[in-house]
């Protein structure tokens, strides 16, 4: 099992939705990041969150520590936030640099 | 645009084939990663130089050979791969990999895509 967990796995919306991506850990962490990979497999980082709430243009990014969960919403959808989202955490203890990846969301936003 | 460069974009190469990735980054980052996704998995981290130091091998096998000739530059040099290395391999930079949180945040290049036949 892997120490992070996305889901769903496949989501697919309408233009204007609102969206809400989830992922649990198992471990105690020091920080949480959202990362976008676009089809042509650039990464881009989002957010990185180790308490309450950050919020970006239409991005909203949530953490709850005790529950070990963060989500992810995008506000009014649309379909250039199609792509895929992934959580990654960062371990307490561990080496700094060193993320455990969740296996990403895969986010299709239709016209 | 991150400022994290990966040529070529995609290769196709033989198993008995010798090639290699470039990565470059524009930000004056001290610290470069090299990282494997394959299909249906989590990103799998492969090495880590920080000052052009390697400080970390996550039990790559030798067909991957990685090379940081300095902070701005990272190779991965390829030879006698197999088929089960066709994946996106990312290139990744940051600060310092022994810093806080925010010395810490990667950014990525776009990714290489190989296909070993």
């Amino acid at each position: 099992k892997n120490e992070v967990e996305q889901s769903p796995q496949n989501l697919t919306a309408q233009e204007g939705e609102f969206i809400t991506i989830n992922c649990s850990y198992s471990v105690g962490i020091s920080a949480l990041h959202w990362l976008q990979q676009h089809p042509g497999g650039g990464i881009v980082s989002l957010f990185m969150l180790s308490s309450g709430k950050k919020k970006h243009g239409r991005l909203i990014a949530t953490i709850n520590i005790q529950e070990k969960h963060s989500s992810l919403h995008i506000t009014a959808s649309h379909p250039r936030d199609s792509a895929v989202y992934i959580c990654a955490v960062r371990s307490n203890g561990g080496s700094n640099y060193k993320l455990t990846f969740g296996k990403g969301t895969l986010l299709t936003v239709n016209p | 645009e991150t400022g994290v460069t990966q040529t070529p974009r995609h290769l196709v190469m033989g198993m008995t084939n010798k090639k290699s990735l470039k990565c470059e980054q524009h930000l004056g980052h001290n610290a470069m990663y090299w990282y494997k996704q394959s299909a249906k998995k989590p990103l799998e981290l492969m090495f880590v130089y920080n000052f052009k130091e390697q400080t970390e091998n996550n039990s790559v096998p030798s067909r991957f050979s990685p090379e940081c000739p300095n902070s701005s530059h990272l190779f991965l040099h390829l030879h006698t791969l197999q088929p089960e290395d066709s994946a996106l391999y990312l290139c990744a930079s940051s600060q310092d990999s022994g810093g806080g949180r925010t010395k810490n945040i990667q950014y990525f290049g776009a990714g290489t895509r190989l296909s070993v036949l």
